[in-house]
């Protein structure tokens, strides 16, 4: 069974310092694995998705990497602001379901 | 294009009775999976539709139960409800043509009292 796990639970940090955010899951079989976003009482908001043939993707101040033999991703998020402050979720897909970790929750001070 | 839609989004039942949610993906997409997300055991997968077969199911009693139409649109239904139900119901949609994106609605919060 899949098992994922993010590291830390909780974050704050000033406003400008970069964020790091990591992700590790047990069974290197995915298929991908994917970077979300949730505000609270909110639906999932896709941020990136790396392909499991894929080291990393980019989409502006976001950066995504995956080691896919140490079952490792981490999510940067550069030059924070407050409006990045919501939960951030890691998922990995196999078999057309996706395992998530239990999440990031990121607060920026301003 | 419109976002993945899911009706009712609010809904508040008693024990014993049964729900219908219902989730319309993003058109074009022919994938529509569910998840179950708590305070406690935060999101588990439902289960996952491609064009109107069930490919996967979670770990879930036998009183989930889901359905996708020829449309792509999916309905889930939960029989006998209990307390336990309660939860945030989320639906994603995916293309499923090499781009396995997965793009989720807003949920249905489900209540049971």
């Amino acid at each position: 069974k899949q098992e994922v796990t993010q590291i830390p639970a909780a974050l704050s940090v000033p406003e400008g310092e970069n964020l790091v955010l990591n992700c590790s899951f047990t069974d290197s079989a995915i298929y991908n694995l994917q970077w979300f976003r949730q505000d609270p009482g909110k639906g999932l908001t896709s941020l990136l998705l790396i392909q499991s043939s894929q080291r990393e993707q980019t989409s502006g101040r976001l950066n995504a990497s995956l080691d896919k033999s140490s079952g490792r991703s981490t999510l940067y998020i550069a030059a924070s602001q407050p409006g990045d402050s919501a939960t951030y979720l890691c998922a990995v897909e196999d078999d057309y379901k996706l395992s998530f970790g239990a999440g990031t929750t990121v607060t920026v001070r301003a | 294009k419109a976002g993945v839609t899911q009706t009712p989004r609010y809904l508040i039942k008693t024990r014993g009775q049964q729900v219908t949610l219902s989730c319309s993906p993003i058109s074009g997409h022919r994938s529509v999976s569910w998840y179950q997300q708590t305070p406690g055991q935060g999101l588990q997968f439902l289960f996952e539709y491609f064009s109107e077969t069930q490919r996967n199911k979670g770990n879930f009693p036998g009183r989930f139960s889901g359905r996708q139409f020829s449309n792509s649109r999916s309905e889930m239904n939960v029989s006998t409800l209990e307390l336990g139900d309660s939860a945030l119901y989320l639906c994603a949609s995916s293309p499923a043509t090499g781009d396995e994106t997965q793009y989720f609605g807003p949920g249905t919060r489900l209540l049971v009292l």
